[in-house]
């Protein structure tokens, strides 16, 4: 597709369940982050890949987030044991390398119950 | 702590007069700076960007303005359409030596027709 695509769009998860969100960036784009913006707030950084390279997971917050990019395309973010503090829209976007902007998909929203 | 702060939640203007847009940041390395767009249930999108040797770009209805030496930024839409009702989020970066862009907390903007 022309545009960054995130599944699924919504994901209700009882508290302990472990989830997967998964990010198809622009074909092309060598740069991949994901952002979580909680109600209320501006995306906040988790991750940062460089092709297959994660670069920079300063933004994690806890062990029990983890993401990958194993062939330098799709990303897949995994939160293990859910909590309710991680409700949120988890955003993806790509960047092709040495440009500015980020292109953002539209978001997997998180509901831990 | 926010290094990029919007202080004002919402903004509600008049159809056809300006929409002022303010933004203001802390750490004096940012040199890379983008208004981003949102709708409910969707993504951002990108709208307009600057860099630190400018100090104002223009696109269509969209004007930014940097400060640097007031670490202000700010966005004027003119004339306001209903159709920019939305919620607008600055962003910062360290062009090249970093690759997390740091959000505001955004403003929500209403046109009134």
């Amino acid at each position: 597709g022309a545009g960054v695509s995130q599944s699924p769009r919504y994901k209700v998860a009882k508290r302990g369940q472990d989830v997967a969100l998964r990010c198809d960036p622009i074909s092309g784009h060598v740069s991949l982050f994901w952002y979580q913006q909680a109600l209320g707030q501006g995306p906040e950084f988790l991750t940062y890949f460089q092709n297959e390279a994660q670069l920079d997971k300063s933004g994690l917050p806890s062990d029990r987030f983890f993401a990958e990019r194993p062939e330098g395309s799709v990303s897949t973010l995994k939160i293990q044991r859910t909590q309710q503090e991680d409700s949120a829209v988890y955003l993806c976007a790509s960047r092709a390398l040495n440009t500015g902007e980020l292109f953002f998909g539209e978001g997997s929203r998180l509901t831990v119950l | 702590d926010q290094q990029v702060k919007q202080n004002s939640p919402s903004l509600s203007v008049q159809e056809g007069r300006i929409s002022i847009l303010n933004c203001d940041y802390t750490n004096s390395m940012f040199d890379y700076f983008l208004w981003y767009k949102k709708y409910p249930a969707e993504g951002p999108t990108f709208l307009i960007s600057i860099s630190s040797i400018k100090d104002k770009n223009e696109d269509g209805r969209f004007t930014v303005f940097l400060n640097k030496s007031a670490k202000h930024l700010s966005l004027h839409i003119v004339p306001s359409q209903p159709g920019d009702s939305a919620v607008y989020f600055c962003a910062a970066s360290e062009w090249g030596t970093g690759n997390q862009f740091y959000f505001g907390t955004g403003t929500s903007l209403t046109v009134i027709p």
